[in-house]
């Protein structure tokens, strides 16, 4: 079965510092890979999605991720944070041929004004 | 705009009773989802419609169950509910089949079982 791990439990990172969170997986094909944002009190917005083609995947809010298939990760990355930014974040693998998704453990980012 | 909601938004109940949560889409989506989120777990699939009639368990189903009546309602019932049960419920819906396809997350609903 798939698994998505996000080994940040909480990152604290300063305003217009760059930041990259971790996700791998573990799937036995090409998965489908998403980022998901969580505001708080708020549901989850897509970020952005693999699941073909290039690999380094522009998203929304300037956020971009990139899968490689060596080392079975998908991480998010920005180069600049925003405090608007604060929020959790999620990694999710999709299977091929299913519809559903299995989602990591999330990272809360934190901004440092 | 279309949109998906939940209510209640935040529900208190007891040890035995049965809740009903809502979700309500606007979009005409097929499938639909409910997850709980978990401090340490993310989201956990709970159970998921493809359509009218349509229900299936996901990874944690015991205790709950849905029906699909109609396109836009997907409701949640706790059976019984425990206090193993707080959580916070998303209801998500998808317009096509696929786990490639974008899933589109309602507010939430925050609850609390004494």
């Amino acid at each position: 079965a798939q698994s998505v791990t996000q080994p940040d439990i909480h990152i604290t990172v300063s305003e217009g510092a760059s930041l990259e969170l971790r996700c791998n997986y573990s799937y036995g094909a090409t998965p489908y890979l998403f980022w998901y944002v969580q505001s708080p009190g708020q549901g989850l917005q897509l970020l952005l999605k693999y699941f073909s083609g290039d690999t380094l995947v522009q998203g929304i809010k300037g956020f971009e991720a990139e899968f490689k298939r060596s080392q079975s990760s998908f991480n998010l990355r920005k180069p600049s944070v925003h405090w608007s930014d604060a929020a959790e974040y999620f990694c999710a693998v999709g299977e091929r041929g299913a519809q559903k998704l299995v989602f990591g453990q999330g990272t809360r980012l934190t901004i440092n004004p | 705009d279309a949109e998906i909601t939940q209510s209640p938004r935040h529900k208190i109940t007891e040890t035995g009773r049965q809740v009903t949560l809502a979700c309500h889409q606007t979009w005409n989506h097929n499938n639909m989802f409910w997850y709980r989120q978990d401090l340490g777990h993310g989201l956990r699939l709970i159970h998921y419609s493809y359509g009218v009639h349509d229900t299936n368990k996901g990874e944690v189903s015991d205790g709950y169950s849905v029906s699909r009546s109609n396109t836009e309602d997907l409701p949640l019932t706790l059976e019984s509910a425990a206090s193993s049960q707080t959580s916070v419920y998303f209801c998500a819906s998808s317009e096509l089949a696929g786990a490639h396809e974008t899933q589109y997350f309602g507010p939430g609903t925050r609850l609390l079982v004494l």
